[in-house]
């Protein structure tokens, strides 16, 4: 299993600028989410999705949109990048929604900076 | 609102040496909690789970508790090695749905 992969690995965007940052996971797991990383602030949820066709926003939503029209993929999307989203992003995965032990694996992260 | 707080938020040690790291929640309302693993540039690394009915778990050198009533969990690392450098972060998931509340992280050096 590849587990958690997200691409790209870094992307530099200019302020209004659009983008998707890909996560998509092979282990079958119904919970996917995406937090982000910054220095002092710790990570912090933005969406998340408790199986196909169903999200929900976290803590920090405004700026993203997220989709999950299958049950591997887990898509967030820039609408217009502001230097406020430069950040780093994971994504995680998880069995089930309801499950009391179910472990969180990561994807290795973007590192995202918007000029 | 649930919050995390993670003491200290760095620590530097000699090898070979035992240590805790520390993790408070606010809320002791919780579903479980996790330690996580961060190395510089990686993603996290699940290091151990505790179910909320739970009082510890351990794997390897590395033993987690739980206190639910007094809001706490530590990170107990026996013979600390250089590979065990890094951030350790602790995470608690308030609800069915999956979602963690982070805390900040203790970064961890060990010296050789």
């Amino acid at each position: 299993n590849a587990g958690v992969t997200q691409t790209p690995k870094f992307q530099v965007l200019k302020t209004g600028q659009s983008m998707t940052l890909q996560c998509a996971q092979d282990m079958n797991h119904e919970y996917m989410s995406w937090y982000r990383q910054d220095p002092g602030m710790g990570l912090r949820l933005i969406h998340y999705s408790v199986g196909a066709g169903i999200t929900d926003q976290g803590e920090v939503p405004n700026g993203y949109n997220v989709s999950r029209s299958t049950t591997e993929d887990f898509p967030l999307r820039l609408l217009s990048a502001a230097p406020s989203q430069t950040s780093v992003y994971f994504c995680a995965s998880s069995r089930l929604a309801g499950s009391l032990t179910d472990t969180q694996y990561f994807g290795p992260g973007t590192r995202l900076t918007v000029l | 609102k649930q919050e995390v707080t993670q003491i200290p938020a760095a620590l530097s040690v000699p090898e070979g040496e035992n240590l805790v790291l520390n993790c408070s929640f606010t809320d002791s309302a919780i579903y479980n909690l996790q330690w996580f693993r961060q190395d510089p540039g990686k993603g996290l690394t699940s290091l151990l789970l505790i179910q909320s009915s739970q009082r510890e778990q351990t794997s390897g050198r590395l033993n987690a508790s739980l206190d639910k009533s007094s809001g706490r969990s530590t990170l107990y690392i026996a013979a600390s090695q250089p590979g065990d450098s890094a951030t350790y972060l602790c995470a608690v998931r308030r609800g069915s749905q999956g979602n963690l509340i982070f805390g900040k992280g203790t970064k961890l050096s060990v010296k050789p």
